[in-house]
Formats: structure tokens, C-alpha cells, sequence
């Protein structure tokens, strides 16, 4: 087995500032995903990483940045924080093979002052 | 690309009642599909997982039909009880570049 983590757990900040999640897996997969989920909505994929150093844009990448440090590790940065802004950042992990499930880790909560 | 409808958005039952949510999808190379449930305040987790070849699929307390030739995926509640109460989301992989795609979710409230 295996976990992810995702730090911080709550994160608060003030419109136009620039806001970093991290997210670790030791699952030693290979593919990793942020998604952002608005209440009572669907996941939406903000960015993806096959491997290591790898970027790949998905449906809402604009205002956000990522970064694949090493395997076990994909940080997002959200590059300038808008006022009400309310959102759960999912972190998620695969073997990336197209049919192996995501893992998911239990979230970072945004609110923008 | 891939767009995934899934309904309802919300559903309330009664204990011991069926619950049924129904997902329907575009891209007709579509071979594995996902259904995940997130209690609330927590993550999302895997329920089952089907591909193509399976058009039924059978867990604890649940039911998956697939049905390729309607591009029709259902989640069937058989006797829910209020530990299900919960978001469920269908997801669907195209076999392609790693991505699957979700559903919007569906709010299950169960009432005793």
C-alpha cells in the first residue's frame, strides 16, 4: 500500500498572492494530477506530470503553475489568487497505465480573503 | 475530446430503497471506466473499476452495468442504507495519454 499527502491542509490567502500546495506519494507511481473541485462539483484537471520533469496542461491550467520536482513529489502553484475564491485542490497518483485507477489524497482547502 | 454526463446531480432515497446513477459518454473508444465515492469532508476512493470486456459487475451492496453500445455506464445502489450517503462519481479512461475524464458527481442522501 501506500499514501498520499497533501500540505498544507488549509490554506488561506489574499487576492493576488501567489500560493503553493505540495503533494507527495510513495506509491512509486509515475503519473501524478491536480485537479480542483468547487462545492458540490466534478473534478477539474489543472495539470498532469507522466514522469519526472514532465508538465502537461489539462482543462484549467491558466492562473496556475506545477512542478515535478521528482517522482515522489508535484507542487502547484497558483500564480495570483482571486478574492472569494473557495476551492478543494485533489492531488492524485497512478502507475500510468490508461487503465490503472487514480489514487486520490485528502485535499487542500483555499479560501482567498 | 471525452465528455462524461452523469445524472442526477442529486438523489434521495429511503433505506433499503435502489439507488441508480447513470453516466453516458462521447468517445465510443472508451474502454475503461471508474466509479469513486467521496464521504463527506474526504477524498475520493475507488469503488470498482470495469473494462470493456465486463458488462456487469457485482460488489458489496452494488451493482456496475456497462452498456458499450448505448455508451451508458450505471451504478446501482440494491439496498442503500445511510453509510452510503454520499458523492459518487463516474470516471472514463479513453486509452490515451493517461487521462480519464469525470462526471460531475452525484449527491446520494440516504434516509433512515
Amino acid at each position: 500500500g501506500g499514501i498520499i499527502t497533501q500540505t498544507p491542509k488549509f490554506l488561506i490567502g489574499q487576492e493576488g498572492q501567489k500560493l503553493t500546495l505540495k503533494c507527495q506519494q510513495n506509491f512509486n507511481h509515475d503519473t501524478m494530477y491536480w485537479y480542483r473541485q468547487d462545492s458540490g462539483k466534478g473534478l477539474r484537471l489543472i495539470y498532469y506530470s507522466i514522469t519526472e520533469n514532465d508538465l502537461q496542461k489539462g482543462d484549467l491550467s491558466e492562473g496556475y503553475d506545477a512542478s515535478r520536482e521528482k517522482k515522489s513529489s508535484f507542487s502547484l502553484t497558483v500564480t495570483s489568487a482571486q478574492k472569494n475564491e473557495m476551492a478543494v485542490f485533489l492531488c492524485a497518483s497512478s502507475i500510468g497505465s490508461n487503465y490503472a485507477e487514480q489514487f486520490f489524497g485528502p485535499g487542500t482547502r483555499l479560501t482567498v480573503l | 475530446g471525452e465528455q462524461v454526463e452523469q445524472r442526477p446531480p442529486h438523489l434521495s432515497v429511503r433505506e433499503g430503497d435502489s439507488a441508480v446513477i447513470t453516466c453516458t459518454y462521447t468517445d465510443p473508444n472508451s474502454y475503461y471506466f471508474f466509479w469513486y465515492k467521496q464521504e463527506p469532508g474526504a477524498s475520493l476512493q475507488l469503488l470498482m473499476k470495469v473494462f470493456s470486456s465486463t458488462e456487469i459487475n457485482e460488489g458489496q451492496g452494488f451493482t456496475v452495468l456497462l452498456n458499450k453500445k448505448d455508451k451508458r455506464l450505471s451504478l446501482n445502489l440494491t439496498a442503500a442504507h445511510p453509510g452510503d450517503s454520499a458523492a459518487y462519481f463516474c470516471a472514463v479512461s479513453a486509452g490515451s495519454n493517461n487521462r480519464i475524464f469525470f462526471g460531475d458527481g452525484t449527491q446520494l442522501v440516504v434516509k433512515p
